[in-house]
């Protein structure tokens, strides 16, 4: 089993859906949780980042975290165009090595 | 928020050529930074840990003569692909960690450097 599993898609949805991306994790030490979103041909940007469980809202994006299911949500209401992007889920245990784990990514196209 | 800056952004070489690609923090110092590969509509995968003033660490799987990494400054890591082959044609990103404060550190991206390997 990976340790981060993270649906890729590909999604496509209409302009103003809400839309919703999800990662499941088995390692029980994550703490820190992350949304990027990398557009095409571009380096990862950081969307959302959460600590321990609970919600975090953020414009027209909430993420989610669910420590007891280890399951974590991305919401995106009123979704755009310019949305379309491939979504990254990620993951650290608070550790000094900063090193992150990734999902394998979730493509997401808007439809004008 | 801080910027991670790579160069080239696209090369093109020759098979068995060796190429250099720079990473640089702009406006903070790195005494990490990460070295990533990522196939077309795939996730990144790490490829090696660049550590200040000491040898990088690499993932299981990642050859170390092939993928040189020199991390000279606390704001610059290179990465040297030696006698490269069709097969190493890939987009390279690396990123490095921000701390401010007591908070939670950021982790900046670099916008990536493709690799043509012909």
């Amino acid at each position: 089993q990976k340790e981060v599993e993270q649906d890729p898609g590909p999604l496509s949805v209409p302009e103003g859906a809400i839309v919703s991306l999800n990662c499941t994790y088995s390692n029980s030490a994550f703490q820190y949780f992350m949304w990027y979103r990398q557009y095409s041909r571009k380096g990862p940007e950081l969307l959302m980042y959460t600590y321990s469980s609970g919600n975090k809202e953020d414009g027209r994006f909430t993420a989610q975290v669910d420590k007891s299911s280890k399951y974590i949500s991305l919401f995106i209401r009123d979704s755009q165009p310019s949305d379309s992007a491939t979504y990254l889920c990620a993951m650290d245990s608070g550790g000094s090595n900063y090193k992150l784990t990734f999902g394998k990514g979730t493509l997401l196209t808007v439809n004008p | 928020g801080a910027v991670v800056s790579q160069h080239p952004s696209w090369v093109i070489c020759k098979s068995g050529t060796s190429v250099k690609i720079e990473c640089r923090s702009l406006d903070f110092q790195a005494t990490t930074m990460f070295w990533y590969r990522q196939f077309p509509k795939q996730s990144l995968m790490l490829m090696a840990t660049s550590n200040e003033g000491s040898k990088a660490t690499y993932e299981q799987g990642v050859e170390k003569d092939k993928f040189l990494i020199n991390h000279a400054s606390l704001t610059l890591s290179t990465l040297t692909v030696t006698s490269a082959h069709p097969e190493d044609s890939s987009f390279y990103i690396c990123s490095a960690p921000a701390r401010w404060g007591l908070g939670f550190y950021e982790q900046y991206f670099g916008p990536g450097t493709r690799l043509t390997v012909t």
